[in-house]
């Protein structure tokens, strides 16, 4: 079945540092999506992926889509405290007529030390 | 955006009783989606929560052990029973936005079993 690996599994930098997270899918993607998990909270949206060789920006976090459709990457610059959480990447589950949920990478817990 | 409700947010259970997890959505959609997490784990579909239909369940998850009701457009229910230390989990539900793929979270319920 489908497998989506992302690494490392644990990052500690210090603040100011930059980070970033890889992900790599067994299958082609159609699109690749990122979510941030808060310590105590839910998964929250950060972005979505379409297009081979696709790179989006959100202030500090660069988002990249491979051009075979199968890896990503997030990269933080200059890490902040409100940075810390854990990143998953996410692709799409197909079933049939079309997707169904999403298959989670193990995600990568971001430690920052003051 | 979907605002999310689960109840309750949290719970104690003995082994071999049952919880009902309660998922509501402040608008109508039409995929519904539970999850577990484990501890420190990643995200694992547990199945689709079809409305007018039996559930999707995902491999290794069974309708008998974890059944789902989905009565309308923004209501699902989740079934954990015959509950087990195994189970012990983060339970979250999420529908998708729109038709982007992408989903949103509720804050999830935590679940302890003695």
């Amino acid at each position: 079945g489908q497998q989506v690996m992302q690494i490392p599994q644990y990052q500690h930098v210090q603040e100011g540092e930059d980070f970033t997270t890889y992900c790599n899918s067994s299958t082609t993607l159609s699109n690749i999506q990122w979510y941030k998990q808060r310590p105590g909270g839910h998964p929250v949206f950060l972005i979505q992926l379409v297009k081979s060789g696709e790179v989006k920006k959100q202030k500090r976090l660069t988002f990249q889509f491979g051009e075979a459709k199968k890896n990503s990457s997030l990269h933080i610059t200059a890490t902040q405290t409100t940075d810390v959480g854990t990143y998953f990447c996410a692709g799409p589950r197909y079933s049939g007529g079309g997707a169904d949920g999403l298959t989670f990478g193990k995600g990568t817990h971001l430690i920052i030390q003051p | 955006s979907a605002v999310i409700s689960q109840k309750p947010s949290r719970d104690i259970c003995q082994r071999g009783t049952s919880l009902t997890i309660q998922c509501q959505v402040d608008s109508q959609v039409t995929m519904m989606f539970w999850y577990r997490q484990q501890p420190g784990q990643s995200l694992t579909l547990i199945a689709t929560a079809n409305q007018g239909s039996e559930a999707t369940y995902e491999s290794g998850f069974v309708i008998d052990k974890f059944p789902i009701s989905r009565p309308n457009l923004t209501f699902s229910t989740l079934t954990v029973s015959n509950m087990s230390p195994e189970d012990s989990s983060i339970y979250l539900c999420s529908v998708e936005r729109g038709r982007t793929n992408t989903q949103y979270f509720g804050p999830g319920t935590r679940l302890t079993v003695l």
